[in-house]
């Protein structure tokens, strides 16, 4: 079926690296990506998203890589903190109006002092 | 700011009782997705309001899942006889319209004993 997934469920890093946490689609209609991070006991929160029609988008500290090529999408965290910590997961949105997110499992960061 | 607001923050209740989650959206957002997200899973979509258009119901897992959204504001999903397999965390979101950014609640976590 179609799916968003992740390709590691865990990562573990050192406060100050930097941080990738890659997701793969299936679904080669997808034309709009977001990613959330989730804290324990908490909802997902948006971090950033990027639209088929882009390859790359920055934010403060992440970036988002679209690669449609191979139908890869990967967000990287520049100088992670120990407040990153949390799960991300990547959504895709398929191209037609209002239809839902479908979530990938989700990678757990784990940021090490 | 105020943010999706979901309430209660915690159910608990016995087998085969109903159970009424509350959404509160953010306001100026036309549309509103319910998910349900169980333990160390991704989010499953369930059902989506869009303005004044018929709900997009095709994620609702049963018969015994249903939703309303009064007003084009505040949202209730109602589970009946609820069954054990339906504990979870009921996460609410609203965007702004399709294609847009979902921007959570911090959910319902519903125990079902």
């Amino acid at each position: 079926g179609e799916s968003v997934g992740l390709h590691l469920p865990t990562l573990s890093v050192q406060e100050g690296d930097n941080s990738i946490i890659n997701c793969a689609y299936s679904n080669s209609a997808s034309d709009y990506f977001i990613w959330y991070k989730q804290e324990s006991g908490k909802g997902p929160q948006f971090i950033i998203d990027i639209r088929s029609n882009m390859d790359k988008r920055q934010g403060q500290r992440v970036t988002v890589l679209l690669n449609k090529t191979v139908k890869h999408l990967s967000l990287q965290i520049a100088a992670t903190q120990p407040g990153d910590s949390a799960v991300y997961f990547c959504a895709d949105h398929r191209n037609q109006a209002g239809t839902a997110l479908i979530f990938g499992k989700g990678t757990t960061l784990s940021v090490s002092s | 700011g105020a943010g999706v607001s979901q309430s209660p923050s915690n159910k608990v209740t016995e087998k085969g009782k109903d159970v009424e989650l509350r959404c509160d959206p953010i306001s100026g957002h036309t549309a509103l997705y319910w998910y349900r997200q169980s333990l160390g899973q991704g989010l499953e979509f369930l059902i989506y309001f869009q303005g004044n258009s018929a709900p997009d119901k095709s994620g609702l897992p049963s018969d015994r899942f249903s939703a309303e959204r009064t007003g084009g504001s505040v949202s209730t999903l109602t589970i009946q006889r609820t069954q054990q397999e339906d504990s979870a965390v009921y996460l609410c979101a609203s965007s702004l319209g399709a294609n847009q950014p979902q921007h959570f609640g911090d959910g319902t976590r519903l125990s079902i004993l």
